[in-house]
């Protein structure tokens, strides 16, 4: 099983939808969360970190669920300029440098 | 501040050949990442730094790989023989190095291996 683990996606909604991206890991003692955006042929970037208590960014959530080993970005009111894949990143106890990265999950925004 | 800087952007080379990836990191950042992203396995860390000092390299590949710090502001990843599977875009990152601080990621090279 891998990590982390992502649906490919892509994801097609039409601008001003709600989307919403699951990414699930294995490890269980994985200490830090966090999303990133990366842009077709760019580097990724940071998105945002994911708390415990879950959290919010404008018009992007990011929630964690310890019990189901998933966290989650909910991104509302879509725009054209959200066309990107989205990474989820795992940090884990006693690796706290070593970030591991999803496959992604691909999101078109259309007209 | 420039960021993380890669060179070259590109490269194709034929296999059999030695390709050698350049990166400096943000100054003050003492973490140095070298990643490899392929369509099929995403983002795969292959090695990192801590203060110049290599602390994880389980993700090289195989001994063709081999990637060096000598100092602060300078890392290098070499490939020697390339093989046609080596084709990917590499990445080198930093950061501060506080535990879940971000990566910031270098623009990448793009290495084709013919």
């Amino acid at each position: 099983r891998k990590e982390v683990e992502q649906d490919p996606g892509p994801f097609n909604v039409p601008e001003g939808a709600t989307v919403a991206f699951n990414c699930t890991y294995s490890n269980s003692a994985s200490q830090s969360f966090f999303w990133y955006r990366q842009d077709c042929r760019k580097e990724p970037k940071l998105l945002m970190s994911v708390y415990s208590s879950g959290n919010e960014d404008g018009r992007f959530t990011a929630q964690l669920n310890r019990a189901s080993q998933y966290i989650s970005l909910l991104i509302r009111d879509s725009k054209l300029s959200d066309s990107a894949t989205y990474l989820c990143v795992v940090v884990n106890t006693g690796t706290a440098s070593k970030l591991t990265f999803g496959t992604g999950t691909r999101l078109q925004v259309t007209l | 501040d420039a960021g993380v800087i890669q060179s070259p952007r590109h490269e194709v080379t034929e296999m059999g050949q030695e390709v050698t990836l350049r990166c400096k990191p943000i100054s003050g950042h003492d973490y140095l990442f070298w990643y490899r992203q392929t369509m099929m396995r995403g983002l795969e860390l292959l090695i990192y730094f801590n203060n110049n000092v290599p602390i994880d390299d389980s993700g090289m590949p195989e001994d063709r790989f081999s990637a060096k710090m000598p100092n602060a502001s300078f890392s290098t990843l070499k490939i020697q023989p390339s093989e046609p599977r080596d084709s990917a875009v590499y990445f080198c990152a930093s950061s501060p190095g506080v535990a879940g601080s971000p990566l910031h990621f270098g623009n990448g090279t793009r290495l084709t291996v013919t």
